[in-house]
């Protein structure tokens, strides 16, 4: 599986948009990108996913560039109860049975 | 539903016991997994099972044993406790195939070996 980058840490304003980024430029084309989180002492939550085309639920929206080297998380309006560890993970789908978990990036939501 | 359920939240062990840890999950899924969390650190697969019955060795396997006796049950096993093992575990599932990578989470087990 690809290798991610991501900040170690970040602030975001309480009400605004949390912006997350990830580098993974050895992506390779049949490989997907997962987001979860972990909130302090809980277990990971998934969020999002996506191969190419952009994702939102009802949690966020995943931006992943045309070339799919990066991508962005993207939560709209952060909460206070968005702090939290951020972790993206790129996976080769079906059969690889393993999310590889980096150090992530933990966001703060200020209030 | 409870979703996945892990049994129990906190342990405290000496170093040569032995003891199970439980996870449950209520949704039907294939797949189970058991993580280790140590501090500052992300997670690490230890064993996982890829249907009732089978199993198999993740990045950590080294002194843990695994059993999924039954489709809802995934057992993890210490023989012999180390201090080295002390850590937070968590056990996860999904659904067979394209989207296992969706893994639903417990609320994790810390153990504590002296």
């Amino acid at each position: 599986d690809a290798k991610t980058t991501q900040p170690p840490s970040m602030d975001c304003a309480e009400g605004r948009a949390a912006n997350l980024p990830c580098n993974h430029s050895t992506i390779s084309g049949n490989e997907y990108v997962y987001w979860y989180r972990q909130i302090h002492s809980q277990g990971p939550q998934y969020i999002i996913h996506g191969l190419k085309n952009n994702e939102t639920n009802e949690m966020a929206s995943l931006i992943i560039t045309e070339d799919r080297k990066s991508s962005t998380l993207i939560l709209p309006h952060a909460t206070l109860r968005d702090t939290a560890v951020y972790y993206c993970i790129v996976t080769s789908g079906a059969g690889s049975y393993q999310l590889t978990f980096g150090k992530g990036t933990k966001l703060s939501v200020i209030p | 539903n409870a979703g996945v359920t892990q049994t129990p939240k906190f342990r405290v062990l000496k170093t040569g016991q032995s003891m199970t840890l439980l996870c449950a999950q209520d949704m039907n899924h294939e797949y189970m997994y058991w993580y280790r969390q140590d501090p500052g650190m992300g997670l690490r697969l230890i064993h996982y099972s890829v249907g009732e019955g089978t199993t198999a060795k993740g990045e950590v396997p080294d002194g843990y044993n695994v059993s999924r006796l039954k489709k809802q049950n995934f057992l993890l096993g210490l023989e012999s406790a180390a201090p080295s093992q002390t850590s937070v575990y968590f056990c996860a599932s999904s659904d067979a195939g394209l989207g296992g990578e969706t893994q639903y989470f417990g609320p994790g087990t810390r153990l504590l070996v002296l």
